[in-house]
């Protein structure tokens, strides 16, 4: 199975800060990574896709990059409502798996 | 819009099966393939397996091989997944979930569903 490590496991940042979270693979995954935002009560939702792609409806203040083995996430103009758990999946070969998740909390 | 709804809360008893049931809506049923995931107290997510809904195929993860079983009635666009031999580490909360852009990147989901396994 691939291994995804996702550091750091916390942060905390200012209103309109910028904040940048990474994940590494155990092998590489070409482009086949994803980022979900997870709020308590609320089912993840799908940020962005093969690493780089913004899904719709999601502001342009995320974004991700990488390739093979390590990828960002970095969230700029940080907003209150930013703050939640994010965390990796790869999506090259099943079974897919997850990196532990970054909380971030906004101050 | 894609939807789906998951059903309600579950209680079990070491050793039992449980069934969470996810219906669709807003989209083609056979459009797109269901996966199934889960997250235990404190806990990271796991991927559990995935179905198609068109031709019925399934994959699950290997370390519920035996275990899981996903199975559809397309006439109910409704996607079932059967766990069996539940223990205290099957405590989570259920979801399913699908991609529109990419089979395994999922934009939307279930409500999640809470199996809790206690004697």
């Amino acid at each position: 199975d691939i291994q995804m490590t996702q550091s750091p496991s916390s942060l905390s940042a200012p209103v309109l800060g910028t904040v940048t979270v990474t994940c590494r693979a155990s092998q590489s995954i070409s482009a086949y990574l994803n980022w979900y935002q997870h709020k308590p009560g609320e089912a993840p939702k799908l940020l962005i896709f093969t690493a780089s792609t913004l899904q719709s409806g999601v502001p342009s203040r995320f974004s991700g990059g990488g390739s093979g083995t390590d990828f960002t996430l970095t969230i700029s103009s940080l907003q209150p409502e930013d703050s939640a758990t994010y965390f990796c999946q790869q999506s090259y070969s099943t079974p897919y798996t997850f990196g532990q998740g970054t909380k971030l909390e906004i101050q | 819009q894609a939807h789906l709804a998951q059903s309600g809360a579950e209680v079990k008893k070491p050793g039992a099966s449980v069934r969470v049931s996810c219906k669709a809506s807003g989209y083609i049923f056979e459009a797109y393939d269901i996966n199934w995931l889960r997250q235990a107290p404190g806990q990271g997510l796991e991927w559990m397996g995935w179905l198609n809904p068109k031709n019925g195929n399934t994959g699950y993860a290997r370390q519920f091989e035996g275990r899981v079983t996903v199975s559809r009635d397309s006439a109910k666009s409704t996607v079932y997944m059967d766990l069996t031999g539940l223990t205290s580490d099957d405590t989570a909360l259920y979801y399913c979930a699908g991609g529109t852009e990419m089979s395994s990147a999922w934009d939307f989901w279930g409500q999640g569903t809470m199996v809790t396994v206690s004697s």
